[in-house]
């Protein structure tokens, strides 16, 4: 079945500091990967939509400048968050679709804890 | 319009018993419907999915139903057991849009031994 990996699992950072977070898909090629924050007992809230080559489109009130989307292929995105600060702790999660359709569905990587201290 | 409507919040099951988990959607738009499963500081993983045109669908003890017309759908736990204990979200999309998945709220289930 289709895999997407998500690296690292658990990062701690100070203040002021950037992070990156990786999602691969393993297995097919991603024509679009999604990233989320997920806060405590909370539902999934979509960041931005990224294409391979292109723009990533974010949701409204996501910071585009604090959050770099780059989708440089089509098994990679990674977000950054950048100038981290603890209110950026938070569960991410990246998903991604296949270009064979919904037969796929989204397949989800394992999130990524951030605490930013 | 864009929302998935979830409940309950939480659940309380007894081992053996069944468990489930009502959605509403108001988009018509949406032809795509499926569940996922998380478990605390994992990723959602795929349960089970329907498209509005199947009255039902089971796959083991994991069964959807889905009513088009009163724009519901809900999952069913036969034989719930510990292990199911999870969140469960419920979610739509547009198979020729944007693919922009719509959560519901999740549901907070815990099986009782």
């Amino acid at each position: 079945g289709a895999v997407v990996s998500q690296h690292p699992s658990r990062v701690i950072c100070k203040s002021g500091t950037s992070v990156k977070i990786e999602c691969r898909s393993l297995d097919f090629q991603a024509t679009t990967m999604f990233w989320y924050r997920q806060f405590p007992k909370q539902s999934l809230m979509l960041m931005a939509t990224s294409n391979e080559g292109s723009k990533a489109t974010y949701e409204q009130g996501v910071e585009k400048d604090k959050f770099l989307i780059n989708h440089a292929s089509l098994t990679l995105s990674t977000l950054t968050v950048t100038s981290a600060h603890p209110e950026d702790s938070s569960f991410y999660i990246c998903s991604a679709i296949g270009d064979r359709g919904t037969g796929y569905g989204y397949t989800f990587g394992s999130g990524t804890r951030l605490t930013v201290v | 319009q864009q929302q998935v409507k979830q409940s309950p919040q939480s659940l309380i099951v007894q081992k053996g018993g069944i468990s489930i988990i009502n959605c509403a959607y108001e988009n018509t738009a949406f032809d795509y419907f499926p569940w996922y499963q998380q478990f605390p500081g994992k990723g959602p993983a795929l349960l089970i999915a329907i498209r509005p045109d199947v009255s039902e669908k089971k796959e083991g003890r994991f069964t959807i139903s889905f009513n088009k017309s009163a724009k519901q759908f809900s999952l069913h736990i036969m034989d719930s057991q510990p292990g199911d204990s999870a969140t469960y979200f419920c979610a739509a999309f547009i198979i020729q849009g944007a693919q922009k998945l719509v959560f519901g709220q999740g549901t907070r289930l815990t099986i009782n031994p």
